[in-house]
């Protein structure tokens, strides 16, 4: 069963709006979150991430919101921008427990058209 | 480039013949990771290794799979008797150990495998 959730396989929009990102997990159990990125033939690079004990985080034009009670966190990118286009994959895991393995969800493809 | 590297970064092979890849991880981390992405699918965990002890393997590591790290340093991950199923990118991560903190784990480029 999976852990991780992300419903949506793909997601457009247009070149200066809002990317808003989701995805869903099981696990109670888990107390880290983290955003990769993805380009094809290449490794997924870190985006962002956020503790169990924080509700929010933002770097620059990515923002990651964590809702504990419903298990949900999303990803706003603001403004999009063409480079921003790649696949997305929502991650957890358990630092207080050794930093385990990390556990993906399956993806969101986002374009962003110009 | 002081970055994850893995070789080779493509591999064809014919069902049945053993394959084997490398991975050579961020030279001051003492954990490694292997994992698996298949089509339409996420990364998922294969194995990993704290310096050169193997402490998990997940049940997606069959008998035909074998993951060594000899010196805490390269690891290697040897498929036997390769199946059409074992085509996929198999990605190996690399982080440091502290405890009580998360320790980003840095991926290399990945070794896409595909069994005809």
């Amino acid at each position: 069963d999976q852990q991780v959730k992300q419903n949506s396989p793909s997601l457009s929009v247009q070149e200066g709006r809002i990317s808003i990102l989701n995805c869903d997990y099981t696990n109670s159990m888990f107390d880290y979150f983290l955003w990769y990125k993805k380009y094809p033939a290449e490794g997924p690079t870190f985006l962002i991430s956020i503790s169990s004990i924080k509700d929010k985080n933002e770097d620059g034009r990515f923002t990651v919101f964590l809702n504990k009670s419903a298990k949900h966190l999303s990803l706003h990118i603001v403004p999009s921008q063409p480079g921003d286009s790649a696949v997305y994959f929502c991650a957890a895991l358990l630092v207080d427990s050794g930093n385990t393995p990390l556990v993906f969800g399956k993806g969101t493809r986002l374009s962003v058209i110009a | 480039d002081t970055g994850v590297s893995q070789d080779p970064r493509h591999k064809i092979t014919k069902r049945g013949q053993n394959v084997t890849f490398r991975c050579d991880p961020i030279s001051e981390h003492n954990r490694l990771y292997w994992y698996r992405q298949t089509l339409g699918q996420g990364p998922e965990f294969l194995t990993y290794f704290q310096n050169e002890a193997q402490l998990e393997k997940s049940r997606l590591l069959s008998d035909r799979f074998s993951a060594e790290r000899p010196k805490g340093s390269f690891s290697t991950l040897e498929i036997q008797r390769t199946e059409q199923g074992d085509s996929a990118m198999y990605l190996c991560a690399s982080s440091r150990t502290s405890g009580g903190a998360y320790n980003e784990q840095f991926f290399g480029p990945g070794t896409r495998l595909t069994v005809l």
